[in-house]
């Protein structure tokens, strides 16, 4: 069965430094997804991705955070200057006709 | 914006007794709602999605119902087993972002 893959899976940073997150997704799927989820919370939307730009944004997703897809393949999230609250799970997906493919996520620590 | 509420948070089953799940949504226009289930610590695994023109959807001992006019969809796992110890995420697609319900915490007491 097709799978979403992230990497790293966990990946522990200092506070302003900047952090990039990879996704492979679902190959033959259009839309792309980060959401995060702080410990203890609900899964939030941060982006979507369609077409090479982004199509929808919440508000979370401020300035310092940026997607990419460099290549056919891969898909990023880019966090420019960490602060202690971006301590989260970040998660990759990608939709199709059979709903959303969730990565397993990489859990991100700022310290 | 739409906001997603699960009840209970939290149960206990002793194994073998059926799984009933509620999730309730605030705005109906919906395109699909889809159920997850996360492992602490874990990704989320896709159980059953409901398009919006359904009213239910079954795979295995799963089955989920939608009645989106009056903003519901509930779980129902038949003979549950230790190994359904899980959280089991609600999430309705309203033009290409899903809201998240907190999710129900289950355990399966063998």
């Amino acid at each position: 069965e097709p799978e979403v893959t992230q990497t790293p899976s966990h990946q522990v940073t200092q506070m302003g430094q900047e952090v990039i997150l990879r996704c492979v997704p679902i190959s033959n799927h259009l839309y792309f997804y980060w959401y995060r989820q702080i410990l203890g919370q609900k899964v939030e939307f941060l982006v979507s991705f369609y077409n090479n730009e982004i199509s929808e944004k919440s508000e979370i997703f401020d300035d310092q955070f940026s997607v990419e897809r460099p290549d056919g393949s891969n898909f990023t999230l880019k966090i420019r200057s960490t602060k202690l609250e971006d301590s989260a799970m970040y998660f990759c997906a990608s939709e199709g006709i059979y709903g959303y493919t969730f990565g397993s996520g990489t859990r991100l620590t700022v310290v | 914006k739409q906001e997603v509420t699960q009840i209970p948070a939290a149960l206990s089953v002793p194994e073998g007794e059926n799984l009933v799940l509620n999730c309730s949504f605030t705005d109906s226009a919906i395109y699909n709602l889809q159920w997850f289930r996360q492992d602490p610590g874990k990704g989320l695994t896709s159980l059953l999605l409901i398009q919006s023109s359904q009213r239910e959807q079954t795979s295995g001992r799963l089955n989920a119902s939608l009645d989106k006019s009056s903003g519901r969809s509930t779980l129902y796992i038949a003979a549950s087993q230790p190994g359904d110890s899980a959280t089991y995420l609600c999430a309705v697609d309203g033009n290409n972002r899903l809201a998240f319900g907190k999710g129900n915490q289950v355990v399966v007491i063998p």
